[in-house]
Formats: structure tokens, sequence, C-alpha cells
């Protein structure tokens, strides 16, 4: 069984960035996608990105703002995503996803983090 | 971008009502749309895949249709477990709708 376990809560100052780390285990890590999905406080789920990382590049949805970064080590099993440049707009729960079919970015998530809560506040 | 819009945003029914939402796509997206299941505090669930398919594990009285541009997510008999917001997302350029809260 899948699991994608991710760090724990953050809070940080307008400007400054933060990382968020998702680690898989229990299945296949470097042929399957993982994504990024925001949610911010009551509202619903926008895809910010993802990653294969057999191939190393990720892709990014189109309205995404710059200060967004997502990497991967095949060493560890481990997804990231940096933002930086934070606003109180970016306090959310960030989640990381699997895709559920093998070599895409283009498809639904099977598995997901239990969640990371990045709350910006001075 | 291709939005989708849920139908009602919020639902309240009753334990064995047979609910139906509804999800419209701004531009045809196949049968590349998946429906997901996420309770309060919790990550989403997937629920039904390619329009129609089942995930594995998922109760038979989660089901879905539609191609194109409109699709459905019915509960044949609601149980009280199935309180949650229910949200569509196609993934020919990965949105997702704005949500449906269902209400027991």
């Amino acid at each position: 069984q899948v699991q994608l376990m991710q760090s724990g809560a953050e809070v940080k100052k307008p400007g400054s960035s933060v990382k968020v780390s998702c680690k898989a285990s229990g299945g296949t890590f470097s042929t399957y996608a993982i994504s990024w999905v925001r949610q911010a406080p009551g509202q619903g789920l926008e895809w910010l990105g993802g990653i294969i990382p057999v191939f190393g590049t990720a892709n990014y949805a189109q309205k995404v703002r710059d200060g967004v970064t997502i990497t991967a080590d095949a060493s560890t099993s481990t997804v990231y995503m940096e933002l930086s440049s934070l606003r109180s707009e970016d306090t959310a729960i960030y989640y990381c996803a699997r895709d559920k079919l093998e070599y895409s970015l283009s498809s639904f998530f099977d598995f997901w983090g239990q969640g990371t809560l990045v709350t910006v506040s001075s | 971008e291709t939005q989708l819009t849920q139908s009602p945003s919020t639902l309240s029914a009753s334990v064995g009502d047979s609910v139906t939402i509804t999800c419209r796509a701004s531009q045809s997206v196949g049968d590349y749309l998946a429906w997901y299941q996420q309770k309060p505090g919790k990550a989403p669930k997937l629920l039904i895949y390619r329009s129609s398919t089942l995930e594995t594990g998922v109760p038979s009285r989660f089901s879905g249709s539609g191609s194109g541009t409109e699709f459905t997510l019915t509960i044949s008999s609601l149980q009280p477990d199935d309180l949650a917001t229910y949200y569509c997302q196609q993934y020919k350029s990965r949105t997702f709708g704005q949500g449906t809260k269902v209400e027991i």
C-alpha cells in the first residue's frame, strides 16, 4: 500500500519561503508523478504542479505564479514543494498526491498525503 | 483553462435517498473526469475515474456517468458516512470543480 507522509505545519512571515516535503513508501517511486494540490481555508482544490521523478522536470499549472518549485529526490523517495515570496493568500493546506497512471502527469490521484498547513502571517 | 461548475453547491438529503451531483465543463474533456470525496479534516479520496469507473474498494452505491461537458455523480442510497464534500476533476488540464457539500 502506497503511503505519502508530509512534513509538519509551518508558520511563516510574508516575503519568506517554505519547503514542504512528501515522502513516499510502499510502492514504485520514480515512475509515478507526485503532484501538489492546494486548499485555502474553506475553499476548493487547486492543482499547483507535479513531477515524475525519473524524468526530473516539473510541470506547473498555468495560473500558478512564479515562486513555486517542485523537485524530487529519488534516493529518499521524497518530493519537495518550495514556495517563495509568501503572501497571506498562500495560507492553505498543501497536499501531495500520486497519479494513478504510471508515467503520466495527466491522470487522477489515487493516494494522498495527510496535508500540511502553511500559515503566512506577520 | 477548462472550468468545471458543480451543482448544487450544497445538498441536503435523508438517509436512503438517491442524490445526484452535476459537473459541467466549459469545453469537452471527453471522459477524462474523476470524482473525489473529502470528509472534514481529511484528504480527498478517489471515488470514480474515467467518468464511470469505480475505484477499488468504493461502495457500489456510488456511480458516475457522462462525457464531453456534462457529468453526474449519483449516490443511490445515501448513508450517514457519505457526509462530505464532493469534487469533480478533469484531468486533461487538471482543474477541479468548486465542490458540493452533502448534508444528511
